[in-house]
């Protein structure tokens, strides 16, 4: 069975230092991999994904994510935190035997202080 | 091009009560998925719809149900309310069923159950 786990419910990072929320996964086959987030009364947005090629994936904002198939691991990475980029922020998967089903973790709050 | 727009915005119901929210995709998008979101589950996938056919379904009772029409928008229906079913209730829609494609979230719509 697919799943994701973010092991961090929460985040704090200083504005302008690099920030990380992790992402690790669990799926039969070759994972299909997305970043989302959500800001307060709003519906989720599109930031990234990995589908196949190169680990590391540019995505919306100045956000990346990396690519580790060994570990599972798809984590979100930015350079230099945001204030604006407090938000809550969602890792989710999907594989061929899943489907177009898409699952999701539990969600990361990031908190960037000035 | 107009969003994923979901109706109503704001919901208040009693137990028992039945209740039908409507999603409209963004133009040409033919898939539309429903996601349910509470604070102590997390983002948990309802069900999609693809070319007026139910595709998928995530584990929720019969009580849940939905529809999708020629024109690609789609409603959801949850009959005999019980309180749990207090949420933030989310569409998504994308341009069709591949694995690659990202998803495009309305704003929800929040369910409140007395």
């Amino acid at each position: 069975a697919q799943s994701v786990a973010q092991p961090e419910d929460q985040v704090n990072v200083a504005e302008g230092n690099p920030l990380t929320v992790k992402c690790t996964y669990s799926v039969s086959g070759n994972p299909y991999l997305f970043w989302y987030v959500q800001y307060p009364n709003r519906g989720l947005q599109f930031l990234l994904k990995y589908i196949t090629g190169d680990n590391l994936v540019k995505g919306s904002y100045g956000f990346e994510a990396e690519f580790n198939k060994s570990q599972t691991s798809f984590h979100l990475k930015k350079p230099s935190a945001l204030v604006s980029d407090s938000a809550l922020y969602f890792c989710a998967v999907r594989d061929r035997t899943g489907g177009f089903k898409t699952i999701f973790g539990a969600g990361t709050r990031l908190f960037v202080k000035a | 091009k107009a969003g994923v727009t979901q109706t109503p915005r704001y919901l208040i119901k009693t137990r028992g009560q039945q209740v039908t929210l409507s999603c409209s995709p963004i133009s040409g998008h033919r898939s539309v998925s429903w996601y349910q979101q509470t604070p102590g589950q997390g983002l948990q996938f309802l069900f999609e719809y693809f070319s007026e056919t139910q595709r998928n379904k995530g584990n929720f009772p019969g009580r849940f149900s939905g529809r999708q029409f020629s024109n690609s928008r789609s409603e959801m229906n949850v009959s005999t309310l019980e309180l749990g079913d207090s949420a933030l209730y989310l569409c998504a829609s994308s341009l069709n069923r591949g694995l690659d494609n990202e998803q495009f979230f309305g704003p929800g719509t929040r369910l409140t159950v007395l």
